[in-house]
């Protein structure tokens, strides 16, 4: 069974500085895709990243960027010069083959100025 | 507004009463997913539609729940004799997927469900 684990339930970051959150997964399968998705207070889940498992290359998106490891099944997110509204619980996910999303626990993010 | 909606927003009831909530997807979305998520929790997989076919459903489903989408575009997902352990965030989420099951799924809202 596919399962991801975030060992980080709460991380800080100051206004502008950068900050990474962790994630790891286990699955048998070869082809896949990971997720960071992003769940603001009482606001919905929305895409952060993506990354295809057969890239071998980091996705990013602006501020956004991920160092997948496939061999080590690690997939953290990097986030650079934090902004306040960054703060939000973070979920990394791994898509199943029949397309439902497995998440992790979560870790919230708080951002100060 | 052309998101993923879901109604109510927020419902609460009492023990052994049946509840029922709606998802409206974007309209070209041919998967819908139920996620259910615990406070300070990640979402966990109910079940999900490809169409109007549900093609897979989660043992967290017990028999006292039931969804539907019965023309391949709204959902229902039906809580029977509800219990305090039912207390929970709902979220539903669509997505068009044509063989490529990593394309993103988009989320709504959420029905927020307390069960006295």
């Amino acid at each position: 069974a596919q399962t991801v684990t975030q060992s980080q339930p709460e991380m800080s970051v100051q206004e502008a500085e950068t900050v990474t959150l962790s994630c790891t997964y286990d699955t048998s399968e070869n082809n896949y895709y990971l997720f960071w998705y992003k769940q603001p207070p009482s606001r919905q889940m929305i895409l952060v990243i993506r990354q295809e498992a057969y890239k071998q290359q980091n996705a990013t998106e602006n501020r956004f960027s991920v160092n997948f490891q496939k061999a080590a099944k690690s997939f953290s997110l990097k986030i650079s010069d934090s902004q306040l509204g960054d703060t939000a619980m973070y979920f990394c996910a791994f898509i199943h083959l029949t397309g439902k999303l497995i998440f992790g626990q979560g870790t919230t993010l708080q951002v100060k100025p | 507004d052309t998101g993923v909606s879901q109604d109510p927003r927020h419902k609460i009831t009492k023990r052994g009463q049946n509840v029922t909530f709606r998802c409206d997807p974007i309209s070209e979305h041919n998967r819908l997913y139920w996620y259910r998520q615990t406070l300070g929790q990640g979402p966990e997989f109910l079940t999900y539609f490809q169409n109007e076919a549900q093609l897979e459903k989660s043992r967290l489903l017990s028999d006292r729940f039931s969804a539907e989408r019965p023309k391949g575009s709204f959902s229902t997902l039906e809580i029977q004799r509800t219990e305090q352990g039912d207390s929970a965030m709902y979220l539903c989420a669509s997505s068009w997927t044509s063989g490529n099951v990593g394309n993103e799924q988009f989320f709504g809202p959420g029905t927020r469900l307390t069960v006295l």
